[in-house]
């Protein structure tokens, strides 16, 4: 049982290049979430899914994408990145039913030049 | 809008210095009120839920307790492993679509020394 794992630990783009963060969860969870952490900013929301092929948005959703194809996978898209996405994400998945908690991925550190 | 503020943002503590987090919440009905640990270079570690005012809980050297403003996270004798950042985060009874979304606040840097 892995819990929550994101793909790829580390990655640094160049100013208008894309790629795509994976996050996979083994625990069967309905609710999955990504989250961007800046210092001094806290985490915040960028997008999140209620149940497989469904996605929304958080408070921060500008320059961003998401896919949910499968209710294991939750994919975060960055089609045309800037210095500005330059930060730590995480994901985090939590099983249906309001007052659980969020299980969070060990985190993506991106660095945009 | 839910709001979440902790204080203080950087702790230091000598090794057995019994010391207090605060988090202080404001709500549109509260369903949960979250403790996240989390260490340098890793995703937070959940700690504990809280649901109601005068609820406690209690892991190891750590309390958490809960007022309709506020929670607080009780540090007792604590030792150099306790050094991390902690989240305090709330969910509201009514948020979006369902969502079960968190509001976290920017969390305190505890650092214990030996």
């Amino acid at each position: 049982n892995a819990g929550v794992t994101q793909t790829p630990k580390f990655r640094v783009l160049k100013t208008g290049q894309s790629m795509t963060l994976l996050c996979a969860q083994d625990m069967n969870h309905e609710y999955m979430y990504w989250y961007r952490q800046d210092p001094g900013m806290g985490l915040r929301l960028i997008h999140y899914s209620v149940g497989e092929g469904t996605t929304a948005k958080g408070e921060v959703p500008d320059g961003y994408n998401v896919s949910r194809l499968k209710k294991q996978n939750f994919l975060l898209g960055l089609e045309s990145a800037a210095p500005s996405q330059t930060s730590v994400y995480f994901c985090a998945s939590t099983p249906f039913g309001g007052g659980r908690e969020q299980y969070f991925g060990p985190g993506t550190r991106l660095t945009v030049t | 809008e839910d709001q979440v503020t902790q204080s203080p943002e950087a702790l230091r503590l000598q090794e057995g210095e019994s010391s207090s987090l605060n988090c202080s919440y404001t709500v549109s009905g509260l369903r949960g009120l979250f403790w996240y640990r989390q260490d340098p270079g890793k995703g937070p570690e959940f700690l504990f839920t809280l649901y109601s005012a005068g609820e406690e809980k209690e892991k190891e050297r750590l309390k958490a307790t809960l007022t309709k403003k506020e929670s607080f996270l009780h540090i007792t004798a604590p030792k150099p492993e306790d050094s991390a950042t902690y989240l305090c985060a709330v969910q509201a009874a009514y948020s979006g679509a369902g969502s079960y979304q968190l509001t976290f606040g920017k969390g305190t840097k505890l650092s214990v020394i030996p």
